[in-house]
């Protein structure tokens, strides 16, 4: 049973434009959720979260939107890099689990010249 | 600070061996923790700790060991390997665990199991 689902495994963006990522999730008991960013042959790096208390967090070119009445959170990156060329994990933690993040399946996301 | 560091990067293993993969830490955090990628299935969790001397399971610990001796040291053991976990794991940690604490992630290894 997949808690949390990203269900683009693949997105391309030309550069200078908005990628937007996807992530829903079906445990109402999740309280908090991340973004990871994940390069070829290295280990996810942190990149955004939002508590379940808010609707939008922002950070430079990153600004994730929580939907919870939707279940839904996607992650905007405006503008698009180069760079930005990597694996994108949503993570989802329960109140109280401590360390136990549940991730989706990942989508790469290609931005092209 | 090296951050989370695991050694080795690749391994090869024949069904049935056994080995240890080293998940060490610097930044002094009490929270840490195993997973393992497979394509299409995201990171999932193996076991994880929240301080020396205390392990737990996480969504597939079956066929894994883990020991927390040091806040510093979270290994992982293999004690008979299968196909199955081939894998690439990943050990990260954090500070306290709580909700909005970021975890850390070391570089991977890559296990192949023939």
């Amino acid at each position: 049973d997949q808690q949390v689902k990203q269900n683009s495994p693949s997105l391309s963006v030309q550069e200078g434009r908005i990628s937007i990522l996807n992530c829903d999730y079906t445990n109402s008991m999740f309280d908090y959720f991340l973004w990871y960013k994940k390069y070829p042959a290295e280990g996810p790096t942190f990149l955004i979260s939002i508590s379940s208390i808010k609707d939008k967090n922002e950070d430079g070119r990153f600004t994730v939107f929580l939907n919870k009445s939707a279940k839904h959170l996607s992650l905007h990156i405006v503008p698009s890099q180069p760079g930005d060329s990597a694996v994108y994990f949503c993570a989802a933690r329960r109140t109280g689990t401590a360390s136990k993040l549940t991730f989706g399946t990942g989508t790469r996301l290609q931005v092209t010249l | 600070n090296a951050g989370v560091t695991q050694t080795p990067k690749f391994q090869v293993l024949k069904t049935g061996q056994s080995m240890t993969l080293q998940c060490a830490q610097d930044m002094n955090h009490e929270y840490m923790s195993w997973y393992r990628q497979d394509p299409g299935m995201g990171l999932r969790l193996i076991h994880y700790s929240v301080g020396a001397g205390i392990t737990d399971q996480g969504e597939v610990p079956n066929g894994y060991n883990v020991s927390r001796s040091t806040t510093e040291d979270f290994p992982l053991r293999l004690l008979s390997a299968a196909p199955s976990q081939t894998s690439v794991y990943f050990c990260a940690s954090s500070y306290s665990g709580t909700s909005r604490d970021t975890q850390y992630f070391g570089p991977g290894t890559r296990l192949t199991v023939l």
